[in-house]
């Protein structure tokens, strides 16, 4: 497994701003993922963070409203970019050493008013 | 794309119950994993199975990979308050191994 870590933990901002959140990894990884979860739903994921390339990202998520770093094997950021209320989702990130399995930080909560 | 279809959405049941809960796909998975997020936390692996009909326990928990590749249970046995959450089914999409496609989730309540 690993231990990882998110920054905030949880946040309330005004509709328009920006947040960066941040992911770190007790150790390096090969793969770093992001995820959404909105209010009672499961997980979404929105991209792969590539280290040293831009992320990759799934179908009806985008780099301008979603800008993701990964600067090194332990470290990504994630921006929800001009939020907006519908943008209220708990945002996860995860981690994966071999094929396959997943291991899922704490989640940042975010609440847009 | 593949999709998981999990049962039941949600369950009470009272401590001291079974429980089981299961996850179906029209596609084949190569692997199946199920993940417990407790209120206010991220999701964490419970149990990891990686062939045709492997059952595998975690303490009180046991999980079966079907046998068609398709379906996969997870049970509970003796449930306690502090299985209380979210259980969601996942496997790996098509040839992308370490992306993963996540069942819907079956919450689970237990009245002491």
């Amino acid at each position: 497994s690993a231990v990882i870590s998110q920054k905030p933990s949880r946040d309330i901002c005004q509709r328009g701003t920006s947040l960066t959140i941040q992911c770190q990894v007790d150790s390096q990884v090969t793969m770093m993922f992001w995820y959404r979860q909105q209010p009672g739903q499961s997980l979404t994921l929105i991209a792969t963070a590539n280290q040293g390339s831009e992320a990759t990202y799934e179908s009806g998520f985008v780099i301008d409203k979603f800008p993701i770093s990964r600067p090194n094997l332990t470290f990504s950021t994630l921006t929800v970019s001009n939020m907006s209320p519908e943008d209220s989702s708990i945002y996860l990130c995860s981690v994966a050493r071999s094929q396959e399995t997943q291991y899922f930080g704490p989640g940042t909560r975010l609440l847009v008013l | 794309g593949q999709q998981l279809n999990q049962s039941p959405q949600s369950m009470f049941i009272q401590e001291g119950e079974d429980v089981s809960m299961n996850c179906t796909s029209s596609s084949i998975f190569n692997t199946w994993l199920w993940y417990k997020q407790d209120p206010g936390e991220g999701p964490v692996l419970l149990i990891a199975l990686y062939k045709a009909g492997e059952l595998t326990s975690n303490g009180r928990l046991t999980a079966q990979f079907g046998i068609t590749r398709k379906d996969s249970f997870l049970n509970i046995s003796a449930s306690i308050p502090s299985d209380v959450g979210i259980y969601f089914c996942a496997g790996p999409r098509g040839n992308a191994g370490n992306m993963l496609t996540f069942g819907g989730g079956t919450r689970l309540m237990v009245k002491p």
